[in-house]
This record gives C-alpha cells, sequence and structure tokens, in this order.
C-alpha cells in the first residue's frame, strides 16, 4: 500500500495571504495524484486531478505541481471560502488507492 | 450535472451486514467507475471499493474479504454491503463518481449517510 502523508498538519494563514500545502507519497505515484478540500459537514470537493489539472469550475487561485512522491498546493490569496481541510490523493490504482491524512487550513 | 444520493440503515448492530445504496440523477451509469468512500467520526478518508457499470469489483485490501459493492438492476442505482461490522465500522459513508477512465479521482460525491455501529 502506499502511504501518503501530509504537512503541516494544520496551517494558520491570514486572508488574502498565500498557503503552501505539501503531500508525499511513500513511493512513486507517477502524476496520479488529487487534491480535495472539505468543509464542516460536507462531502469532499475536488480540485485538483492529474497533480496540477484544475477541475471543472476551481478557481484559478489554486495550482497544483510536483509529479513521483513529492507535490504541492498552492492556493495564491485565501479567500473566506478557502478554510477547510485539504486532503491529497493517490490513484495509482494497481496499487490501491490511499488518502493522506489532511492539512486543516485555519484562519490566523 | 450528476448528482449522487446515498441511502440506507443509519444503525446496524455489531456483527451483522451494513447495507447502503447510491442513486444517479442527471446523468448516466455507463462508461464510469463508482466508488464508495467512509470517513470515520473526526478522521480522514478511506477508500472502500470501485465498481465499473459492467460489474467489474476492486476492494480496498484491508476491507476486501468483508465488502462486496454490485450495480442495481437499473443501472442508476449501486450498493454496498459490509459483513461481520464493528464498531470500528461506523463512518460517514459517501458514495462517488470516478472522474476519470481509468484515473481514480472522486469528481462528483454524494452527501454522505452517517451509519452507527451500535447494540
Amino acid at each position: 500500500e502506499i502511504v501518503m502523508t501530509q504537512s503541516p498538519a494544520t496551517l494558520s494563514v491570514s486572508p488574502g495571504e498565500r498557503a503552501t500545502l505539501s503531500c508525499r507519497a511513500s513511493q512513486s505515484v507517477n502524476s496520479n495524484l488529487a487534491w480535495y478540500h472539505q468543509k464542516p459537514g460536507q462531502a469532499p470537493r475536488l480540485l485538483i486531478y492529474g497533480a496540477s489539472t484544475r477541475a471543472t469550475g476551481v478557481p484559478a487561485r489554486f495550482s497544483g505541481s510536483g509529479s513521483g512522491t513529492e507535490f504541492t498546493l498552492t492556493i495564491s490569496s485565501l479567500q473566506s471560502e478557502d478554510f477547510a481541510v485539504y486532503y491529497c490523493q493517490q490513484y495509482n490504482a494497481w496499487l490501491g488507492i490511499t488518502f493522506g491524512p489532511g492539512t486543516k487550513v485555519d484562519i490566523k | 450535472q450528476v448528482q449522487l444520493q446515498e441511502s440506507g440503515p443509519g444503525l446496524v448492530k455489531p456483527s451483522e451486514t451494513l447495507s447502503l445504496t447510491c442513486t444517479v440523477s442527471g446523468g448516466s451509469s455507463s462508461n464510469y467507475y463508482w466508488t464508495w468512500i467512509r470517513q470515520p467520526p473526526g478522521e480522514g478518508l478511506e477508500w472502500i471499493g470501485y465498481i465499473y457499470y459492467s460489474g467489474t469489483t476492486n476492494y480496498n485490501p484491508s476491507l476486501k474479504s468483508r465488502v462486496t459493492i454490485s450495480m442495481g438492476t437499473s443501472k442508476n442505482q449501486f450498493s454496498l454491503k459490509l459483513n461481520s461490522v464493528t464498531t470500528a465500522d461506523t463512518a460517514v459513508y459517501y458514495c462517488a463518481r470516478v472522474g476519470g477512465t481509468t484515473k481514480f479521482y472522486f469528481d462528483s460525491w454524494g452527501q454522505g449517510t452517517p451509519v452507527t455501529v451500535s447494540s
């Protein structure tokens, strides 16, 4: 099983500031990496797939990068609706599908 | 726009079988993979398994011995059965659509249904 780790566990950011979240895989997943955010009481929402492709309707302030084992999600200017928990997920399917433990982005 | 809705009992007794159904509306189930994911209270996300509309399945190895995912006869529904449940199976259960042909990210989700395992 591929183990996903995320850092930091919590990120405190002021509105308008830039946020950078990291995700690491225990072995290469190529570009088979997705990012989601989840607000309390809601289902996760897909933000990024293929490591860097924004999903339909996702604002341009969200960008993803990386390949292999190291990935980054950047939010260029945090809006109030962006405070949430962010999960990465690898889908190198023949090795299983696993999520990271999440990074909580809260208001500084 | 496709919509998904989970349904099923919110309370299951230990050692019994958890059964949930996901109803898909606003789009066809054909040519897509469909999946179940769960989230224990206060924890992260765990993939349970997926099914292709033709019936091909793949399960999380940690749950494989207890899980069955199947398509409904109407093809706009698919279901989850998890047998021999324990309190560790208490979670919010989500159904979702796989967004890519063989790229297993999840682009549409149901709202989730909470299931408690308790006597």
